[in-house]
């Protein structure tokens, strides 16, 4: 079954420095990564996602790139502000008709320092 | 406003006294999970249901119970709670499974003793 690893798992930067947390897995039949951001005391809520046809997506100030052939994606925060700091997750699954199972990785706890 | 919710938020109980943990949503969303939450694990689907009366096993699902009798809630049950269960639990529904946002709960912090 699909496994995703991800790294860091914790994560200092200086306000307005970049940030970026990659991840990779196994199943090379995953077609859909979300980024999902957990702030202190709340549930995990969704930020972005890539589909397999594509190589990049941005939002503003975050970015998520996929390497299909490596079997890994990252996500990019520029300009990183304090409201940043959260703990983040990837997951990836396999989409089909009835849906996917989406598996996650580890997470990764942002500290972002004024 | 579209949200999961979940009660309670905290609980701590003694090994073996059975507990409930709700869940509730207002999306009509078909699809429920439940997930649990540990340090260096990351979230790990416990169950889940694609709809009505339709519920199966997720990664961990030993000592779980759950089900799914009406659309909109989806109960996790814990008939005998054991120390290894302490954890940070998540409700999320998606309109199906996987495809499209999960939205999540606000979590419920258990502690077995």
């Amino acid at each position: 079954g699909e496994n995703v690893e991800q790294h860091p798992s914790t994560l200092s930067v200086q306000e307005g420095d970049s940030a970026v947390i990659k991840c990779t897995y196994s199943d090379s039949a995953s077609n859909y990564f979300p980024w999902y951001k957990q702030e202190l005391g709340k549930g995990p809520q969704l930020i972005i996602d890539i589909r397999s046809n594509v190589g990049e997506k941005k939002d503003q100030r975050i970015a998520v790139t996929l390497n299909k052939t490596a079997k890994h994606f990252s996500l990019h925060i520029t300009e990183t502000q304090p409201e940043d700091s959260a703990v983040y997750f990837c997951a990836a699954t396999v989409l089909y008709n009835q849906g996917g199972k989406l598996i996650f990785g580890q997470g990764t706890e942002l500290s972002v320092k004024p | 406003e579209a949200q999961v919710t979940q009660n309670p938020r905290y609980l701590i109980t003694v090994t073996g006294k059975k507990l409930t943990v709700t869940c509730s949503q207002n999306m009509n969303h078909e699809y429920m999970s439940w997930y649990r939450q540990d340090p260096g694990l990351g979230l790990r689907q416990i169950y889940y249901s694609m709809n009505v009366e339709v519920t199966d096993k997720g990664d961990v699902p030993e000592g779980y119970k759950v089900s799914r009798k009406e659309k909109r809630n989806f109960p996790l049950i814990l008939e005998s709670p054991s120390p290894n269960q302490t954890s940070l639990y998540f409700c999320a529904s998606s309109l199906i499974a996987g495809a499209y946002e999960q939205y999540f709960g606000p979590g419920t912090r258990l502690t077995v003793t």
